[in-house]
């Protein structure tokens, strides 16, 4: 199984909003709601900002949002700040052995 | 405090053993899937293996399969990796981490981290 292909990078000014996207296929992405986004840090454990494609946990700002349309996710990350500079993956899943895949990470960069 | 505090990665040789532990507080254990990810030195994140809340259900990445085996005690909220006959490709650091969904309704998703304990496989 692939892993779900996502931009290498992305940027935007403070303030702004970015928009990065998570590309599977109808096993995945497009064929479950099991989609979810983390935030990593260098040198630091992940961190949950939505899961079930659009779902928050608990201390997640609603600056940051999760969508889905067809085999594409989405997270969408409003008002920039530069504390959002960090990588990003997606995650789905994907039954059995490829339980849960990701995708290869995007560098967000708050110019 | 809700935690999960992983040990036992070092550096061992190819074809070597090693038994990771993640240790649980703060959370009802026995009640979430748990998860064990991994991240190779600059690289991106890797999912390696999942286990029900009973403990009676194990899924594998296809590289690990037949070499790791993950396991659990709900008596003593703590979850474990063994890894056999291991490859330079192992080398990563290790997460363990908990499914935010309880039992029944998992939801895939990882909502709790351990601070990550780093495997070396090299001679």
């Amino acid at each position: 199984q692939s892993a779900l292909t996502q931009p290498p990078s992305a940027s935007g000014s403070p303030g702004q909003s970015v928009t990065i996207s998570c590309t599977g296929t109808s096993s995945d992405v497009g064929g479950h709601n099991y989609v979810s986004w983390y935030q990593q840090h260098p040198g630091k454990a992940p961190k949950l900002m939505t899961y079930e494609v659009s779902k928050r946990p608990s201390g997640v700002p609603d600056r940051f949002s999760g969508s889905k349309s067809g085999n594409t996710a989405s997270l969408t990350v409003s008002g920039l700040q530069a504390e959002d500079e960090a990588d990003y993956y997606c995650s789905s899943y994907a039954g059995g052995n490829n339980y849960v895949i990701f995708g290869g990470g995007t560098t967000l960069t708050v110019l | 405090e809700v935690q999960l505090l992983e040990s036992g990665g070092g550096l061992v040789q190819p074809g070597g053993s090693l038994r990771l532990s993640c240790a649980a507080s703060g959370i009802m254990f026995s009640s979430h899937g748990m998860y064990w990810v991994r991240q190779a030195p600059g690289k991106g994140l890797q999912w390696v293996s999942v286990i029900s809340a009973s403990g009676g259900i194990t899924f594998y990445t296809d590289s690990v399969e037949g070499r790791f085996t993950m396991s659990r005690d709900n008596s003593r909220n703590t979850l474990y990796l063994q890894m056999n006959s291991l490859r330079a490709e192992d080398t990563a650091i290790y997460y363990c981490a908990k499914d935010i969904g309880i039992v029944g309704s998992p939801a895939r998703a990882f909502d709790i981290w351990g601070q990550g304990t780093m495997v070396t496989v090299s001679s």
